[in-house]
């Protein structure tokens, strides 16, 4: 089963508003991280908070943690057309053995 | 290069045939990861591996399924009588360490007919 289930499943926004994901998992994690994937391509790491953090920003991108809800949300500001992506977030565990845990992600569309 | 390099970026092979998907990670990464994705859908773990370690090869779904690594740089996954519900993009990542930032490579998108 996932371990990370963003919400919304996809998400239609203009150019110039902000665009919100969440994402919830379900055991104790060491740090989640947000993924951007443009279609056909790899994924890019966007930003990893740690399970000791509650709010990370890195430009227009801010992304909070709360662990005694198991939930992570991230936002954009100010969006782009370019923005338009996949969007992912993975849980690092010590329980989960060695890997990341991704979620099923959220499709973003920003209109122009 | 700069970033993990995958080979081929395509592939068309008919059911029953042998597979291989090559990945070159990033120099000094000590920590290799195979994934692989469904049209639409998140990633599923494949295979880990770190350094000189044994591979953690709990998420590979079948026997036909292997990796290896050879010289703690370049890994080959391989896939032996292909089916079609093998049909995905298969994805490579590589990191510093376990738990640390990936880093992807575009993936091979393999269809098997």
């Amino acid at each position: 089963s996932q371990q990370g289930e963003e919400d919304p499943q996809a998400l239609s926004i203009q150019e110039g508003e902000n665009a919100t994901m969440n994402c919830s998992y379900k055991t104790s994690i060491n740090n989640l991280q947000w993924y951007r994937q443009n279609s056909g391509r790899g994924l890019v790491h966007l930003i990893l908070i740690r399970s000791n953090e509650r709010e990370k920003h890195s430009g227009r991108l801010r992304v909070t943690l709360d662990t005694s809800k198991k939930s992570s949300s991230l936002l954009i500001t100010a969006s782009r057309a370019a923005d338009t992506a996949s969007y992912f977030c993975a849980t690092g565990s010590n329980n989960a053995g060695n890997m990341l845990t991704f979620g099923g992600g959220t499709r973003l569309m920003v209109k122009p | 290069g700069a970033g993990v390099s995958q080979s081929p970026s395509n592939k068309v092979t008919e059911k029953g045939k042998d597979v291989e998907l090559r990945c070159d990670p990033i120099s000094g990464h000590t920590a290799l990861y195979w994934y692989r994705q469904s049209l639409g859908q998140g990633l599923e773990f494949l295979i880990y591996f770190q350094g000189n370690s044994a591979p953690d090869k709990s998420g590979l779904p079948s026997d036909r399924f292997s990796a290896e690594r050879t010289g703690g740089s370049v890994s080959t996954l391989t896939i032996q009588r292909t089916q079609q519900e093998d049909s995905a993009v298969y994805l490579c990542a590589s990191s510093l360490e376990r738990n640390q930032p990936q880093h992807f490579g575009d993936g091979t998108r393999l269809s098997i007919l």
